[in-house]
């Protein structure tokens, strides 16, 4: 089932903060973040596995809270390179197929 | 360089016409998949492959074909497209498992009249 991304889209200015939610119904494994730029191909950030954990580089850290089938991506400070369609995935097992939301559109304004 | 490539970039074709996107990998990884990426759909998967000769439908496999004879080869077949065909499609790659980093390839836009 796919997880469900929110917000779908939000615009900010330069140097404030974000934050995008995935939630799913079923227990999960794990969550993947990845942000696409208009005409390319998606781009890895990070995974989180089941076990709570948070993580993060840069300005950009995400947590993961297993028992409510949720994870945050949190966005500090955005620069104007932040923009584009963030996905999450979720993963319900080890070797399972990974399930896109329909993605966040992030649009920053200098 | 380690990259994932796709071919051709663009695809125009007529309904029924079969086609074949090729996909492939330097990096060594056993895990490859594709998507297809639809407006307002996000990333919809089509088939993956753990790895050489073992493939799997994903959510959307109706209407494709994929074979895994190689390593780094992971062809997507139309056998007899349609118009619903018609979109971005993406191959993806990784070590092992869904479990880790996904390297996309640069996708492939497919039209289908």
């Amino acid at each position: 089932q796919q997880p469900v991304q929110s917000p779908q889209a939000v615009i900010l200015r330069e140097g404030e903060d974000a934050v995008i939610n995935c939630s799913s119904s079923k227990a999960l494994y794990s969550v993947h973040w990845y942000r696409q730029k208009h005409g390319e191909a998606p781009v890895f950030l990070m995974i989180l596995l089941k076990g709570g954990e948070q993580k993060g580089h840069d300005k950009i850290s995400a947590s993961f809270n297993e028992k409510k089938q949720q994870s945050s991506l949190y966005l500090t400070a955005s620069q104007l390179s932040y923009s584009g369609t963030y996905f999450c995935g979720t993963e319900r097992d080890r070797d399972d197929k990974i399930i896109f939301g329909k993605g966040t559109r992030l649009h920053i304004l200098p | 360089e380690a990259q994932v490539t796709q071919n051709p970039r663009y695809l125009i074709t007529v309904t029924g016409k079969k086609l074949t996107v090729t996909c492939s990998q330097n990096m060594n990884h056993e895990y490859m998949s594709w998507y297809r990426q639809d407006p307002g759909l996000g990333l919809r998967q089509i088939y993956y492959s753990m790895n050489v000769e073992v493939t799997d439908k994903g959510d959307v496999p109706e209407g494709y074909k994929v074979s895994r004879k190689e390593k780094r080869n992971f062809p997507l077949i139309l056998e007899s497209p349609s118009p619903n065909q018609t979109s971005l499609y993406f191959c993806a790659s990784s070590l092992s498992t869904s479990s880790y980093e996904q390297y996309f390839g640069p996708g492939t836009r497919l039209t289908v009249t």
